[in-house]
């Protein structure tokens, strides 16, 4: 079983409306957690990075939050443009120097 | 900067050929990985090398081979493909070891590889 499950699978936006991504991982303990993002044909690409210390981190228009305590961690993306149309990964680094990677979101922005 | 390279882009193989893919990095870096995605699941560790000269198996390194040519270059071999080794292989590299201290993680373009 999977130790990162993200939500939902897939969504479709209309441009410049917000959006929230889910991440709920069982990995423990863990060091950070990490948001990528992945365009159709190419390799992801780090958005966020946090440790377990750090509650909230954002890069632009991307905002990451993270509780430790319940496991789970959210991505927000304020005001979408037609070039976040992609599939975000949430990634946790845990024990014995291991990456967990989700499945991730796939998000459509509509103009 | 080119980053993380990878040849080829896509490629065809029949059950029981061979084929070598290739990765080069242009940063300097000491780490470099081998991950393959497959539909509906995360990104899957086959194998790494944590610095030249090194490599080790991650989760699913059964059916591939790799090596560490020189501090830019690993490759991953497919000695006999099969169907189940359909998938995109991302290859990826760090200044360090990933998980050891976090440093930021730079992938390639990925390969399409279909086996028949």
């Amino acid at each position: 079983k999977n130790q990162v499950e993200q939500s939902p699978q897939s969504l479709i936006i209309l441009e410049g409306k917000n959006c929230t991504l889910q991440c709920n991982y069982t990995v423990s303990p863990f060091s950070n957690l990490r948001w990528y993002k992945q365009d159709t044909g190419r390799g992801p690409v780090s958005l966020t990075i946090m440790t377990f210390s750090e509650n909230t981190k954002s890069n632009g228009r991307y905002t990451a939050t993270l509780d430790a305590d319940t496991k789970q961690s959210s991505l927000h993306i304020t005001a979408s443009q037609l070039s976040d149309s992609a599939s975000y990964i949430c990634v946790v680094s845990g024990p014995d120097y291991k990456l967990s990677f989700g499945a991730g979101t796939t998000v459509t922005v509509r103009a | 900067n080119a980053g993380v390279t990878q040849t080829p882009k896509f490629q065809v193989l029949k059950t029981g050929q061979s084929m070598t893919l290739q990765c080069a990095q242009d940063m300097n870096h000491n780490s470099m990985y081998w991950y393959r995605q497959d539909p509906g699941m995360g990104l899957r560790l086959i194998y790494y090398s944590a610095s030249e000269g090194t490599t080790d198996k991650g989760e699913v390194p059964n059916g591939y081979n790799v090596s560490r040519l020189n501090k830019r270059e690993f490759s991953l071999r497919l000695e006999s493909a099969a169907p189940s080794q359909t998938s995109v292989y991302f290859c990826a590299s760090t200044r360090k070891l990933d998980w050891e201290t976090y440093n930021e993680q730079f992938f390639g373009p990925g390969t399409r590889l279909t086996v028949l």
